[in-house]
């Protein structure tokens, strides 16, 4: 059965600080590793990562895949309130039909 | 671009009778429409996969008869909750693709809660 573990489940930081968030995957006929960000109701697009060791970078956020260890990072630089959302991983598998999502990060940026 | 509208975004209904969700893609056309369903404080579970003009993939788990999908043109897929009971209560959230699977855009979701 294909799994996608995040980590950690949740955690709280100051605006300013910088955040990893972890994503790992256990999955047959992997292609490639999305992250998305949820707020209030639909999760939003952020990368889209196939090949191992090339970082992707949008703004303050950025994320890497390594198939090696099966595993993908999502860095945030100095977090802003706005930041605060559900981050998830998802793998894409097979024909590339499926998305197989984690159970998510919930980031909470105080002031 | 790229919007995907559902319909309605709430609903309340009573024990046995049945839901109907639209997914609506509406600047883009998508011969591949999802649903999901997300429980509180869990991830986004794939219940089934629509394509246009054809009978809908469900997942294993799914019952394809209680959670009946059709998927009539390039910009409408129907999500019907038959019998629904309050386990059914959740949150359903359909996306659809544009061109390759993997561009899936999310609609903002349906809560159910079944009384």
């Amino acid at each position: 059965e294909d799994k996608v573990v995040q980590s950690p489940l949740s955690l709280v930081v100051h605006e300013g600080d910088t955040v990893t968030l972890n994503c790992s995957y256990e999955v047959t006929n992997f292609r490639s590793l999305l992250w998305y960000k949820q707020e209030k109701k639909a999760p939003t697009f952020l990368f889209m990562l196939t090949s191992s060791g090339i970082e992707k970078k949008s703004g303050r956020l950025s994320s890497i895949l390594d198939k090696k260890e099966l595993s993908s990072i999502l860095n945030i630089t100095a977090t802003q309130t706005g930041d605060s959302a559900i981050y998830l991983c998802a793998a894409l598998t097979g024909g590339g039909n499926k998305l197989t999502f984690g159970t998510g990060t919930q980031l909470k940026v105080e002031l | 671009g790229a919007v995907v509208s559902q319909h309605p975004s709430w609903v309340i209904c009573k024990s046995g009778t049945s839901v109907k969700i639209e997914c609506r893609s509406l600047d883009f056309q998508a011969t591949t429409m999802f649903w999901y369903r997300q429980f509180p404080k869990q991830s986004l579970m794939l219940m089934a996969t629509s394509n246009e003009g054809s009978k809908a993939t469900y997942e294993q788990g799914v019952e394809k008869d209680k959670f009946l999908i059709n998927h009539a043109s390039l910009t409408l897929s129907t999500l019907t909750v038959t019998s629904a009971h309050p386990e059914d209560s959740s949150f359903y959230i359909c996306s659809a693709a544009l061109g390759q699977p993997y561009e899936q855009y999310f609609g903002p979701g349906t809560r159910l809660t079944v009384t």
